[in-house]
């Protein structure tokens, strides 16, 4: 049974607005989530983080939110450049030492 | 900079051929992962290890086993390749002291005929 979900297959967005990436998980017990980013025939990197105790972690153009109640968290690129059309995925930790769970991946096209 | 490699990005095999993935990291990382990834499905976790000489199944260990015999490196075995096993693989590794993202390598794009 899948932990962490991305319904979006497939997003699109035009260069210079926002794009928005979703992420729900089941499992309350998860502390720790991450985004990362592939580029294809590459391996995934990482890109930002935010810990259950926070809400928000900033990094630049990326903005994570995590909504603790709603099991969901959301990945916000301000704004969207071409570079940035990749897979993402989001993964969650139940602690250190302990296995991440991955979402299927979305993929965002940012066009000119 | 840091680094994960494996040893080969592309790799054909026949069916029943025993298959060895081998992942090496510069990082001095204690744990250690091995992935596959398949359209629609995501990165799922065939075993991990945190220590050397130590090892736990992830979520689809069938047909696989793992080997890590010094801390640098994480090998993945197939024992006799099934078409099923056509995957590309993805190793990483992380430290539970440094932040917990983790470093995957290149991939390994398997195909098994």
């Amino acid at each position: 049974d899948q932990q962490v979900k991305q319904n979006s297959p497939s997003l699109s967005v035009q260069e210079g607005r926002i794009s928005i990436l979703n992420c729900d998980y089941t499992n309350s017990m998860f502390d720790y989530f991450l985004w990362y980013k592939k580029y294809p025939a590459e391996g995934p990197t990482f890109l930002i983080s935010i810990s259950s105790i926070k809400d928000k972690n900033e990094d630049g153009r990326f903005t994570v939110f995590l909504n603790k109640s709603a099991k969901h968290l959301s990945l916000h690129i301000v704004p969207s450049q071409p570079g940035d059309s990749a897979v993402y995925f989001c993964a969650a930790n139940l602690g250190t030492g302990n296995q991440f769970y991955f979402g299927t991946g979305t993929s965002l096209t940012v066009i000119p | 900079d840091v680094k994960v490699t494996q040893s080969s990005r592309y790799l054909v095999k026949r069916t029943g051929e025993k298959v060895f993935l081998e992942c090496v990291q510069d990082m001095d990382h204690e744990n250690m992962f091995w992935y596959r990834q398949d359209p629609g499905l995501g990165l799922r976790l065939i075993y991990f290890s945190y220590d050397v000489k130590m090892k736990e199944k992830g979520d689809i260990p069938e047909g696989y086993s793992v080997s890590r015999e010094k801390k640098e490196r994480f090998s993945l075995i197939l024992e006799s390749a099934s078409t099923n096993q056509t995957s590309m693989y993805l190793c990483a590794s992380s430290s539970p002291w440094a932040g917990r993202e983790q470093y995957f390598g290149p991939g390994t794009r398997l195909t098994v005929t």
